[in-house]
């Protein structure tokens, strides 16, 4: 089966940055995808990471080491409107999703 | 149409009734998915469609059936409801199936008494 984990809960504080953390046992490794879920509303895709190392995209960047099973999504210059939960999803063998519980940031004033 | 839609948004249901669960893009995406959403449990895998014609079973497919008849629609049934699929019901599709981006659909919002 596949194993994926994150925090439930994080807070911060608007302007600051925060990271969030998932880590993942899986069959096989073919992506992984992070997005982002605002309350009552459907998942909106963030990144999407295969190889191991850094991508920026303005003030999301996610990073990957393939080889600790490891990923992590970082939000810089925090903002309210950031306040959601983040999913962490990996594509196994089977070339389907499994997404982890997700990590609801609350980003206070 | 713009994207993926579903409805009902939202639907209180008796148990053992039958119920339809409806789904429709626009991208013309030839992998579509169906995945339920519970606390604490993330999204799991229901159903999915690599193409039009051909469907597959998920993480938890037992009391759910699908169809894809065309590109564009993927319904979700569920023949006789239980409490237990008391859940939020979301619709997503993909270019290709594999690793190419998903989209999700806003959701339905299903309780079973």
């Amino acid at each position: 089966g596949q194993n994926i984990d994150q925090p439930t809960e994080m807070t911060a504080t608007e302007g600051a940055i925060v990271q969030i953390n998932c880590t993942y046992q899986t069959s096989g490794f073919n992506g992984l995808f992070w997005y982002q879920q605002h309350a009552g509303e459907a998942p909106t895709f963030l990144s999407y990471n295969v190889l191991d190392g850094l991508e920026e995209k303005g003030r999301f960047s996610s990073f990957l080491s393939r080889s600790k099973g490891y990923s992590y999504l970082l939000l810089k210059e925090l903002q309210m409107k950031d306040s959601a939960s983040y999913l962490c999803a990996v594509i196994g063998n089977d070339y389907k999703l499994s997404f982890g519980a997700g990590t609801t940031v609350t980003v206070r004033a | 149409i713009a994207g993926i839609t579903q409805a009902p948004t939202s639907q209180i249901l008796a148990a053992g009734r039958r119920m339809t669960l409806r789904c429709t893009q626009d991208m013309r995406h030839n992998a579509m998915y169906w995945y339920r959403q519970d606390l604490g449990l993330g999204l799991r895998l229901i159903h999915y469609s690599n193409t039009a014609g051909t469907t597959g079973k998920g993480e938890v497919p037992d009391g759910y059936s699908v169809s894809r008849a065309n590109t564009d629609d993927f319904p979700l049934t569920l023949a006789s409801a239980v409490p237990s699929q008391t859940s939020v019901y979301f619709c997503a599709s993909s270019d290709a199936s594999g690793t190419d981006t998903q989209y999700f659909g806003p959701g339905t919002r299903l309780t079973v008494l």
